[in-house]
């Protein structure tokens, strides 16, 4: 079965420590996304990237930190620098193959994500 | 920037019909997207707009009009299952990134 797995479901951490939550996809997918949900507000994207050893920032990336050493694997690392890190944390996935010309939708795909507690 | 509005929240009966507006402004467009959410879980595809009209599937059936920067996503015969938000969610024309809404919360009542 293709999808996108995500853990823990749930991470509780103390101020001050750095978390790294996981994000693993098998639907050959290169383009993959981190976002930030909280309550009442719509998602909001921290990181992404389109291709192996290369990402870039979203709208909210200060406070966390990626890499993409592998097409499967997108960890994100929420630091110590991190403001407010208590959220719901998505990881999503897409193909790019063929570009945005055309008809291709190249919808995101959403793992289950992790919800981080930080007290 | 990128500016999407949809209403926080609406309440419908089991077997009617609800209709949930996006408007959206943004720098470029290259498609328009509906999610379903429910409670804790992940974010599911519903439909994609790219050029004006109205896409059916089923129950669901989503519109776009480019000149308005306008959408609406259509639930009929709403179901009990249907209790969820949905997101509407607009694509740049330069890349894959997805702006989201903040999500319009139904409730189906019976």
């Amino acid at each position: 079965d293709g999808g996108i797995t995500q853990s823990p479901k749930y991470l509780f951490r103390k101020e001050g420590q750095n978390v790294t939550l996981s994000c693993e996809q098998n639907l050959n997918h290169d383009a993959m996304y981190w976002y930030r949900q909280d309550p009442g507000q719509g998602l909001r994207l921290i990181y992404y990237s389109q291709i192996v050893n290369d990402f870039q920032k979203g709208d909210i990336a200060e406070g966390y930190s990626v890499s993409r050493e592998k097409k499967e694997s997108f960890p994100l690392t929420v630091t110590s620098a991190q403001k407010n890190p208590t959220a719901f944390y998505l990881c999503a996935s897409s193909s790019i193959w063929g570009g945005l010309a055309g008809d291709g939708v190249h919808e995101q795909y959403f793992g289950p994500g992790t919800r981080l507690t930080v007290t | 920037g990128q500016n999407i509005d949809q209403p926080t929240e609406m309440t419908a009966t089991e077997g009617a019909i609800v209709q949930i507006n996006c408007t959206y402004q943004t720098s470029g467009f290259n498609g328009l997207f509906w999610y379903q959410q429910h409670a804790g879980e992940a974010p599911t595809f519903l439909s994609y707009n790219v050029l004006d009209g109205l896409e059916e599937k089923g129950r669901f059936s989503s519109f776009l009009s480019r000149s308005k920067g306008y959408s609406y996503l259509l639930l009929k015969e709403l179901q009990m299952k249907d209790s969820a938000s949905y997101l509407c969610a607009v694509r740049g024309s330069n890349d894959y990134k997805l702006s989201f809404g903040a999500g319009t919360t139904v409730t189906v009542r019976a």
